[in-house]
C-alpha cells in the first residue's frame, strides 16, 4: 500500500509568519511530487510541482525535496489570511496515478 | 472556455434515481480522472481514462458506471446510490504521466 502522510492540522500561523507544511511517502521509487491547494467547497488547485531533490521557489511558495528521507514540504513566506486552505500532497507513483495526502488545513490569522 | 469543467455543479437525487455527471477538458490532455472526495477523508481514485481507454478501476462499485466517448469528454453514470455516496466528485485531466488538473466538482447528495 503506498501512502502519503500528512498532518491533518489544523497548523495556525500569524500573518506575515512562514507556514511550513510536511508530507511524507511510502514508496521510495516516487519520482514526482505536487502540492494542491483547497479552499473549502472548491476544487483542489496544483501550486507547485517538485522532482529533484532541493528546493524549488516560485513567489512566496518553496517546495523542498529530500528523496533519501521520503520527504516534501511547502513553505510558504509573508503567510496571508487568503492563504488559509486545505493543502494536498500528491505522489506519483505509477502509471497516471497520484496517491495524495488527506491533506493539512492551514489557517492564517491577521 | 478553458480548463476542466463539469456539470452539474450541484446535484440531489433519490436512490432509485439514474443521473449522470459530465466532465469537459479544453487542455488537451489525454488523460482524464474521477475522484471521490468525502468529508474528512482523502481524495479517493475512482477510474482512469488514457485515449479513451480505461486503465483504472479502482474497486468502484458498480452503480457508478464510467464512460469515456473521447479524450475531451468523461461521464459517470450514476444508478441506485446509497447515502453514502454523497460527496464531491471531481474530474481532473492530465496531458503527460502525473500533473492533473481538475475540475470545479460536483456536489453530490443521494437522500
Amino acid at each position: 500500500q503506498k501512502e502519503v502522510e500528512q498532518n491533518s492540522g489544523p497548523l495556525s500561523v500569524p500573518e506575515g509568519a512562514i507556514a511550513s507544511l510536511n508530507c511524507t511517502y511510502s514508496d521510495r521509487g516516487s519520482q514526482s511530487f505536487f502540492w494542491y491547494r483547497q479552499y473549502s467547497g472548491k476544487s483542489p488547485e496544483l501550486i507547485m510541482f517538485i522532482y529533484s531533490n532541493g528546493d524549488k521557489e516560485d513567489g512566496r511558495f518553496t517546495a523542498q525535496l529530500n528523496k533519501a528521507s521520503q520527504y516534501v514540504s511547502l513553505l510558504i513566506r509573508d503567510s496571508q489570511p487568503s492563504d488559509s486552505a486545505t493543502y494536498l500532497c500528491a505522489v506519483h507513483n505509477a502509471g497516471n496515478m497520484l496517491t495524495f495526502g488527506g491533506g493539512t488545513r492551514l489557517m492564517v490569522k491577521p | 472556455e478553458t480548463g476542466v469543467t463539469q456539470t452539474p455543479r450541484h446535484l440531489v437525487m433519490g436512490m432509485t434515481n439514474k443521473k449522470s455527471l459530465k466532465c469537459e477538458q479544453h487542455l488537451g490532455h489525454n488523460a482524464m480522472y474521477w475522484y471521490k472526495q468525502s468529508a474528512k477523508k482523502p481524495l479517493e481514485l475512482m477510474f482512469v481514462y488514457n485515449f479513451k481507454e480505461q486503465t483504472e478501476n479502482n474497486s468502484v462499485p458498480s452503480r457508478f458506471s464510467p464512460e469515456c466517448p473521447n479524450s475531451s469528454h468523461l461521464f459517470l453514470h450514476l444508478h441506485t446510490l446509497q447515502p453514502e455516496d454523497s460527496a464531491l466528485y471531481l474530474c481532473a485531466s492530465s496531458g503527460g504521466i502525473d500533473t492533473q488538473y481538475f475540475g470545479p466538482g460536483t456536489r453530490l447528495t443521494v437522500l
